[in-house]
């Protein structure tokens, strides 16, 4: 069983610049949840993907924008980065009848 | 007031001692609820789920869950340096689909 995988690793920004973070879902997972989590704080809900439709959305502006694809697999895209955006961005993957979900190891973003 | 609560720490214990670790969380209607564990730099890892009230253990980890006090708690017996990370409640629900909503996380330090 292949678990999340999550690419990047590291990115480096400057402000006003666009990211794409890409993420793969654990085999047999139809759902994809996106969350940021800045240093010394708890991850933040940005939003989920259900077979390819946004299945809710935290409290984040419209630049904060994603995909899921038909292989499940998905984008977390962030236009015109801010320095606040620096932050770990997780993805978590799931099935709707599962209640755990299984995070990747992280895109680290530092917006300079 | 947040959805969930922890106290940040970091606690310290000695090899071999119990680490009792809780939340508070302010919505009744909650009614799953889980258990991270995150080491630095990487992503958190699922320990434990509850579902509503009662006891749940697996292997040295023993997860409770009080919906009267609104409290959820979390013991490590047996503790090991390994065990030395962040620890991440959560509840799972809420308007935006199966959003997870974190507290701060606690910070665990076992001293050999």
């Amino acid at each position: 069983e292949t678990g999340v995988t999550q690419s990047p690793t590291h990115l480096i920004k400057t402000r006003g610049q666009q990211v794409t973070l890409r993420c793969s879902s654990q085999s047999g997972h139809n759902t994809v949840s996106w969350y940021q989590q800045a240093l010394g704080q708890g991850p933040q809900f940005i939003f989920q993907y259900y077979r390819e439709e946004e299945n809710g959305r935290g409290n984040f502006p419209p630049r904060f924008s994603g995909l899921q694809f038909p292989n499940y697999s998905s984008e977390l895209n962030v236009n015109a980065l801010e320095l606040d955006d620096s932050a770990l961005y997780l993805c978590a993957s799931s099935s709707l009848a599962d209640t755990g979900q299984y995070f990747g190891p992280g895109t680290r973003l530092t917006v300079l | 007031q947040k959805e969930v609560e922890q106290d940040p720490g970091p606690l310290s214990v000695p090899e071999g001692a119990i680490v009792s670790l809780n939340c508070t969380y302010s919505n009744s209607a909650f009614q799953y609820f889980m258990w991270y564990r995150q080491y630095s730099r990487k992503g958190p890892e699922l320990l434990m789920y509850t579902y509503s009230s009662g006891n749940k253990e697996d292997g040295r980890f023993t997860a409770q869950v009080d919906k009267s006090s609104k409290y959820i708690s979390l013991f490590i017996r047996d503790s090991q340096p390994s065990d030395s990370a962040t620890y991440l409640c959560a509840h799972r629900g809420g308007a935006a689909g199966n959003k997870l909503t974190f507290g701060g996380g606690t910070r665990v330090l076992v001293k050999p």
